[in-house]
Parts: structure tokens; C-alpha cells; sequence
């Protein structure tokens, strides 16, 4: 079964400098990953995802992600963080080839210090 | 456009009591989901419809029943409710060329 692992259930980082949030994954196939991100009560919102192509993918509010096929990761990064960037992050991968389920990690909490 | 709505917000349920969560979407997207959102657990999609007429379980669906009324619409139904059902849900919406989901803003139960 496709699975994904968030190592780490918190992270900090000081406002401008570089971030990184982890994710591993475990997938049959060709993966499909994805980063999604809940600020506080609200619903999760999409980042930024990875199908085919360029091994580094772009997304919104500046973050990228890189994929290793060698390392099976996919580890969000963003060149310098902002206060505003505190908030829950879920990387995410697409179950089985030919389905439209989704399996979610546990989350990290991003915070960034003033 | 709405997007993604969700009704109740907040609901409060004695264990036993039944209850509907209703998810509406306006986007014209195929494909919805519910899932549920526990401290440390991450999201658990409990059922999806890929397509109107259509529903399928997820990793955690006991307890709980789902209706795809229309293509707009995807009910979440707890029969009987239990302390073990105390969470955020979430219903989801997907743009299957982009293969994007949009979420709701969450239904938060408390099942005493």
C-alpha cells in the first residue's frame, strides 16, 4: 500500500532563513505527491504537486519541493521564511494508479520566529 | 463561487444520538471526500464518491454511512454516535485534471 512519513511533528526556523519540511514515501508505481497546507481552523489548501517532469516543482507563497526518486522523498523547502508561513503541513500521495484516493501523513507544525 | 461548504461548524452530540454532516461543492467537480482529522493522526479519508451514484470506503469508514445526493452534494451520516468519533471533519472536493483537492473549512463534533 502507498504510504507517506512526516518525520518530524514540529519545526522552527527563524524568519528569513531557509526551511525545509520533510516527507518520505512508499509507492507501486509512479508516485504522485503532493504538499497541502492548514493555517489555524481552516480547511487545507493545496501547495504545490509533483506528477512527471522537473524534479523541482513550484508552488504558491514560494515554496518548492524537490523530488528524489533515489531517496523516495519529496521534502518542501522555501529560500527564506516569513511569520505568515506558520502553519500545518501535509505531504500527500495519490493510493493506488487509476484511483482518486489520497493518503495524507500526520502533519508537521511550522512555526517561524520573529 | 463558494467553493467547498460545510454545514454544521461546530456540533455538539450525546453518545447514540445521530447526526448529518452536509458538504455542498460548486465547482462541478466529480469527485468528493470526507475525511476525518485527529491530533497526531493526520487526515483518514473515512469515504469518497468518485462520481455521482458512487461511493466507496476509505481506511476508516465503520460507523459511519454516506450519501452522494447529486453531484453537488455528499452527506456524512453517524448512525450512532460514540465518544471515538470526537474530530474535525473535513469534506473535499477534486479538480481531476489538476488533480488538486479543495477542502472545506471543517466540522468540528464533539460526542460526549
Amino acid at each position: 500500500a502507498q504510504s507517506v512519513a512526516q518525520p518530524e511533528d514540529q519545526v522552527n526556523v527563524a524568519e528569513g532563513n531557509p526551511l525545509t519540511v520533510k516527507c518520505t514515501y512508499s509507492v507501486s508505481g509512479n508516485p504522485y505527491l503532493f504538499w497541502y497546507v492548514q493555517y489555524p481552523n481552516r480547511g487545507l489548501q493545496f501547495l504545490l504537486k509533483y506528477i512527471t517532469g522537473d524534479n523541482l516543482v513550484k508552488g504558491s507563497y514560494g515554496f518548492e519541493a524537490e523530488f528524489n526518486k533515489s531517496q523516495t522523498s519529496f521534502h518542501l523547502k522555501k529560500p527564506s521564511a516569513l511569520v505568515s508561513d506558520s502553519a500545518l503541513y501535509f505531504c500527500a500521495v495519490r493510493d493506488i494508479e487509476g484511483t482518486y484516493k489520497y493518503i495524507f501523513g500526520t502533519g508537521t507544525r511550522l512555526k517561524v520566529l520573529a | 463561487n463558494a467553493g467547498v461548504t460545510q454545514t454544521p461548524k461546530f456540533q455538539v452530540l450525546k453518545t447514540g444520538q445521530s447526526m448529518t454532516l452536509q458538504c455542498a461543492q460548486d465547482m462541478n467537480h466529480n469527485s468528493m471526500y470526507w475525511y476525518r482529522q485527529d491530533p497526531g493522526m493526520g487526515l483518514r479519508l473515512i469515504y469518497y464518491s468518485a462520481s455521482e451514484g458512487t461511493t466507496d470506503k476509505g481506511e476508516v469508514p465503520n460507523g459511519y454511512n454516506v450519501s452522494r445526493l447529486n453531484k453537488r452534494e455528499f452527506s456524512l451520516r453517524l448512525e450512532s454516535a460514540a465518544p471515538s468519533q470526537t474530530s474535525v471533519y473535513f469534506c473535499a472536493s477534486i479538480n481531476l485534471l489538476e488533480e488538486t483537492q479543495y477542502f472545506g473549512p471543517g466540522t468540528r463534533l464533539l460526542v460526549l
